[in-house]
C-alpha cells in the first residue's frame, strides 16, 4: 500500500467554481501534513500546512481527519492561475527525515 | 525564490554512464535531502545528509550515492545509469533533519538514452 494516495484527477473546472479533493495516508503516526503545489516541470512549492482543526489561507481550505486518515483541500472561486498539480505530503514528525508525497491531483481551471 | 540552487538544470546521459548532480543549500540550512520524481509521480525520497553524514535513505540501490560538504552543499551521484533513472531530481534544504520545513531547488531534469 502506498504511504500517500491521491485521486489523480484531472479536475477540469470553470473559473469561479469550487473544487475539492482528498488524499489518504497509511501511517497513523504521521504528524505533519501539507499541500504542495507543482506547476508543470517546476519544483514543488509549499501551498499550506494542514492543522488538526482545519485552516484557511485565502481561497484555500485544508482539513485533516485523523480518525479516517485523510486530508482534503478545497479551492473556492477558482482562478486560471490555480491550474497546477497539488501534492499531498505527509511527514511522520520530529526525527523523521523524509516527506512522503502523493502522486498529485491535477486541476485545470478553464476560462 | 528559495535560495536553493541546483546544477545543471538539464542533462542527457547514455545508459551505463555516471552522473553527478549538485545542490547549494539555503543559507543557514545544515540538512539536504534528495528526491527523484518520475513523470506523473510524486517525488520519492532518496536520502538525506545532515552535517556531512547520511541521515536516512529511501528505497534506492547503492549506485545512488551522495556527499555533503562542510558548507552544506551536496552532490548526488548515480552510477551505471539505467533508462528508468530518467526523472526530475530535486534537492531540498532544511534547517534541521525533520522534513517539514524543506525548501526545494528547481531540480535537474536527467534523461538517460
Amino acid at each position: 500500500r502506498k504511504e500517500v494516495e491521491q485521486d489523480p484527477g484531472p479536475f477540469n473546472v470553470p473559473e469561479g467554481a469550487t473544487v475539492a479533493f482528498n488524499c489518504t495516508y497509511s501511517n497513523s503516526a504521521s504528524q505533519s501534513f501539507f499541500w504542495y503545489r507543482q506547476d508543470c516541470r517546476k519544483e514543488p512549492k509549499l501551498l499550506m500546512s494542514v492543522y488538526s482543526s482545519g485552516n484557511e489561507d485565502g481561497r484555500f481550505t485544508a482539513q485533516l481527519n485523523r480518525a479516517s486518515q485523510y486530508i482534503s483541500l478545497l479551492i473556492r472561486d477558482s482562478k486560471l492561475s490555480d491550474s497546477a498539480t497539488y501534492l499531498c505530503v505527509v511527514n511522520i514528525g520530529r526525527g523523521d527525515y523524509k516527506l512522503s508525497f502523493g502522486a498529485g491531483t491535477t486541476v485545470t481551471v478553464r476560462a | 525564490e528559495t535560495g536553493v540552487t541546483q546544477s545543471p538544470t538539464h542533462l542527457i546521459k547514455t545508459r551505463g554512464q555516471q552522473v553527478t548532480l549538485r545542490c547549494s543549500s539555503q543559507s543557514g540550512h545544515n540538512t539536504v535531502s534528495w528526491y527523484q520524481q518520475a513523470l506523473g509521480q510524486g517525488p520519492q525520497f532518496i536520502f538525506q545528509y545532515y552535517r556531512e553524514e547520511e541521515n536516512g535513505r529511501g528505497n534506492f540501490p547503492p549506485r545512488f550515492s551522495g556527499l555533503q560538504f562542510p558548507n552544506y552543499s551536496s552532490e548526488l551521484n548515480v552510477n551505471a545509469l539505467e533508462l528508468d533513472d530518467s526523472a526530475l531530481y530535486l534537492c531540498a534544504s532544511s534547517p534541521d533533519t525533520g522534513g517539514a520545513r524543506a525548501f526545494f531547488g528547481q531540480g535537474t531534469r536527467l534523461t538517460v538514452v
